[in-house]
């Protein structure tokens, strides 16, 4: 079955700094892998996903994210982070053979002034 | 402006009532999600909908039941709601299923059980 972990339940950043939320996944063949941003009571909202083609993937306010196939990652990365950047960062895969869509658990990025 | 609304952004209920939790979306979306999400847990797929009328199971689907009469519509019934059903509950949509490209989501409901 797939699955997708992302190992930090919470990523602390300066504002400025580089950041970067981890996530990994485990699914047979080519899957599609997405990240989503949940701001507070609010859904979800797509930020970027990869499908096929260029490994690196841009996306929404800055954003971007690196497909790894060798280490089975797909980190979400920006180059200078934002206060408002705080959130929670889900990291999605779905397998087009059983049309099945996983979640991550979730990361909370915190951005400190 | 694509818009997938939920009835209620928050619901309490006490144990044993049955609950509707409707959702709405405006882009002719044939798949229609429902989920639960919990600290930690992430997402949890209660049942999806790929079709009016159709329906199928998600990994978490005890306790729960799904309606979906028109293709605009999707709720999510709660029986008899417990405690554990305590949470906050997701819609989201999407276009046809093969090439799924990205899911809407709806703001969510925060439903709690007394």
């Amino acid at each position: 079955a797939q699955s997708v972990a992302q190992p930090e339940d919470q990523v602390n950043v300066a504002e400025g700094n580089p950041l970067t939320v981890k996530c990994t996944y485990s699914v047979s063949g080519n899957p599609y892998l997405f990240w989503y941003v949940q701001y507070p009571n609010r859904g979800l909202q797509f930020l970027l996903k990869y499908i096929t083609g260029d490994n690196l993937v841009k996306g929404s306010y800055g954003f971007e994210a690196e497909f790894n196939k060798s280490q089975t990652s797909f980190h979400l990365k920006k180059p200078s982070a934002l206060v408002s950047d705080s959130a929670l960062y889900f990291c999605a895969s779905y397998h087009e053979n059983n049309n099945d869509m996983r979640f991550g658990a979730g990361t909370r990025l915190t951005v400190k002034p | 402006d694509v818009k997938v609304t939920q009835s209620s952004r928050y619901l309490v209920k006490r144990t044993g009532e049955k609950v509707f939790l409707e959702c709405v979306q405006d882009m002719d979306h044939e798949n229609m999600f429902w989920y639960r999400q919990d600290p930690g847990l992430g997402l949890r797929l209660i049942y999806f909908s790929y079709d009016v009328k159709m329906k199928e199971k998600g990994d978490i689907p005890e306790g729960y039941s799904v309606s979906r009469e028109k293709k605009e519509r999707f709720s999510l019934i709660l029986e008899s709601a417990s405690t554990n059903q305590t949470s906050m509950y997701l819609c989201a949509s999407s276009p046809t299923t093969l090439g799924l490209v990205r899911q809407y989501f709806g703001p969510g409901t925060r439903l709690t059980v007394l």
